[in-house]
C-alpha cells in the first residue's frame, strides 16, 4: 500500500492555465505539507496542514491554493501558470501534534511539473 | 538567519566509507535530519540528531554537534544502491525545516 500518493505524476502544461495536483495519505497522520524542489534540488515549504487547519503558509503567490477537504488529503490548486512554476512538487506528512517537523517526514513520489 | 552547508558531490568507492558533512548557523535548534533522495524519487528519512553524539543504524551513523554547528552522515561498506543525494535538514526554534541543497553521491565500482 502507497502511503502518501500524488497525482498525477507528471504535467505538462501551457503558460496562464490552471492545474490541481492531489495528495493522499494513508497512514493516519495529522499533518500534512507542500514542498517545491526546484532544478538545484532545493526543498522549500509552501503549507502545512494540521487536521485540515492551515499552519504554515510560506510566501509564495497567491496564485496556489492549497485545500483540504479531511486530514488524509491535501490538494493544490495553481492558477494562471507562469514558466518559474516548472517544478517537482512533493506531498509530504507526518504525526505531529500542531508543531509542525515534530515527526519525520513521508513523502509522496512527486509531481513533475511542466509549463511551457 | 540560518545557512546550511554542505557539500556538492562526493565520489566514492563499493565497499569503502564515505563521511558526508553538514554544517550550519541557526539562532535555534530543534534537531538535524538526514534524508536519502535518489535521482527522481522522493526523499527518505535516514536518521534524526537532536544531542550530540553518535547515532548508528546499521551501514549508516549520523553525528552532531551543536556547539560547533556541524553533523555528518556516515556510510559504511558502500553499496552501488547508495548513489542518491543527501539532504541535511535543520529544525529550527520555530519547529520549521530548513533545507540543505544535498550532497550528491556518486558510487564506482
Amino acid at each position: 500500500d502507497t502511503a502518501v500518493s500524488q497525482t498525477p505524476k507528471y504535467l505538462v502544461t501551457q503558460m496562464g492555465n490552471d492545474k490541481s495536483i492531489k495528495c493522499e495519505q494513508n497512514l493516519g497522520h495529522d499533518t500534512m505539507y507542500w514542498y517545491k524542489q526546484d532544478s538545484k534540488k532545493f526543498l522549500k515549504i509552501m503549507f502545512s496542514y494540521n487536521n485540515k487547519e492551515l499552519i504554515i503558509n510560506e510566501t509564495v503567490p497567491n496564485r496556489f491554493s492549497p485545500k483540504s477537504p479531511d486530514k488524509a488529503h491535501l490538494n493544490l490548486h495553481i492558477n494562471s501558470l507562469e514558466l518559474g512554476d516548472s517544478a517537482v512538487y512533493f506531498c509530504a506528512s507526518s504525526q505531529g501534534d500542531g508543531q509542525p517537523h515534530t515527526g519525520e517526514l513521508f513523502f509522496g513520489e512527486g509531481s513533475r511539473l511542466t509549463v511551457l | 538567519g540560518q545557512n546550511i552547508d554542505q557539500p556538492t558531490e562526493m565520489t566514492a568507492t563499493e565497499g569503502a566509507i564515505v563521511q558526508i558533512n553538514c554544517t550550519y548557523q541557526t539562532s535555534g535548534f530543534n534537531g538535524l535530519f538526514w534524508y536519502q533522495q535518489h535521482a527522481g524519487e522522493a526523499p527518505t528519512f535516514l536518521s534524526y540528531n537532536v544531542l550530540d553524539g553518535l547515532e548508528e543504524k546499521g551501514r549508516f551513523s549520523s553525528f552532531l554537534s551543536r556547539s560547533k554547528g556541524y553533523s555528518y552522515l556516515l556510510l559504511k561498506e558502500l553499496q552501488m544502491k547508495d548513489s542518491a543525494s543527501y539532504l541535511c535538514a535543520l529544525l529550527d526554534s520555530n519547529y520549521q525545516l530548513i533545507w540543505g541543497a544535498g550532497t550528491k553521491l556518486i558510487i564506482k565500482p
